[in-house]
């Protein structure tokens, strides 16, 4: 079975831009989320859904940041305009649904969009 | 608040012998979950292993068990028989509650396996 499928894997532009990652769950899993890794901060959760409808975006930093699910296939987090701060790994990861036996169920990552804004 | 502390930076272990990263936890909650994830220098987070609040066995993957103390609120990851290929990040995750899928994460040791 493919694995939760991120794009870009590298994407490299200049502060001001937007940019846009991408995330295909894994076919049948109801939640998604959106993860940002860097070294000072480690990972933070920024968002995520359920059955397509953001459930908790507590974590986005601020206001250039939005993603949207707009299908249960398909996921996007932009940032608009981007800034240097903004560079790290972004992951998306899925889970199936729960509880009972799905609670037990890990999410699966994505191999992350390495971000780099100059 | 929900807490997960991974107190070992780094941590060195011989070729084939065992290793203990710690990971203590806090939280309120009765139910909870708690995971293990490895990220290996090529960047990807793989689930390695799974512990419920209410289990009443320590988890055991493969190479990998769990060294669940609830009362002391620890959740260590073992690793039997280090490999060369163990060399890695390894996170301590924990999902609160039964009603949510949400994750906080430790900060993480790395493990370096020395021939």
């Amino acid at each position: 079975d493919a694995g939760v499928i991120q794009s870009p894997r590298h994407e490299v532009t200049e502060m001001g831009q937007e940019v846009t990652l991408r995330c295909k769950p894994i076919s049948g899993h109801d939640y998604l989320f959106w993860y940002r890794q860097t070294m000072m901060r480690g990972l933070e959760l920024l968002i995520y859904f359920n059955n397509n409808v953001p459930i908790d975006d507590s974590g986005m930093p601020e206001d250039r940041f939005s993603a949207k699910m707009p299908n249960a296939s398909f996921s996007t987090l932009k940032i608009q305009p981007s800034e240097p701060r903004d560079s790290a790994v972004y992951f998306c990861a899925s889970s199936p649904i729960g509880p009972g036996t799905g609670a037990r169920q890990p999410q699966h990552f994505g191999d992350g969009t390495r971000l780099s804004i100059l | 608040a929900q807490k997960i502390t991974q107190t070992q930076p780094g941590m060195f272990v011989q070729e084939k012998e065992a290793v203990t990263l710690d990971c203590t936890y806090d939280t309120s909650d009765q139910s909870y979950g708690l995971f293990w994830y490895k990220q290996p220098s090529s960047g990807e987070m793989i689930f390695l292993i799974y512990q419920g609040s209410y289990d009443e066995q320590n988890a055991t993957e493969g190479r990998y068990s769990l060294n669940f103390q609830k009362a002391r609120k620890s959740a260590n990851l073992v690793i039997s028989a280090s490999q060369l290929g163990d060399s890695a990040m390894y996170f301590c995750a924990m999902r609160e509650g039964s009603g949510t899928y949400k994750y906080i994460f430790g900060t993480g040791t790395r493990l370096k396996v020395l021939a």
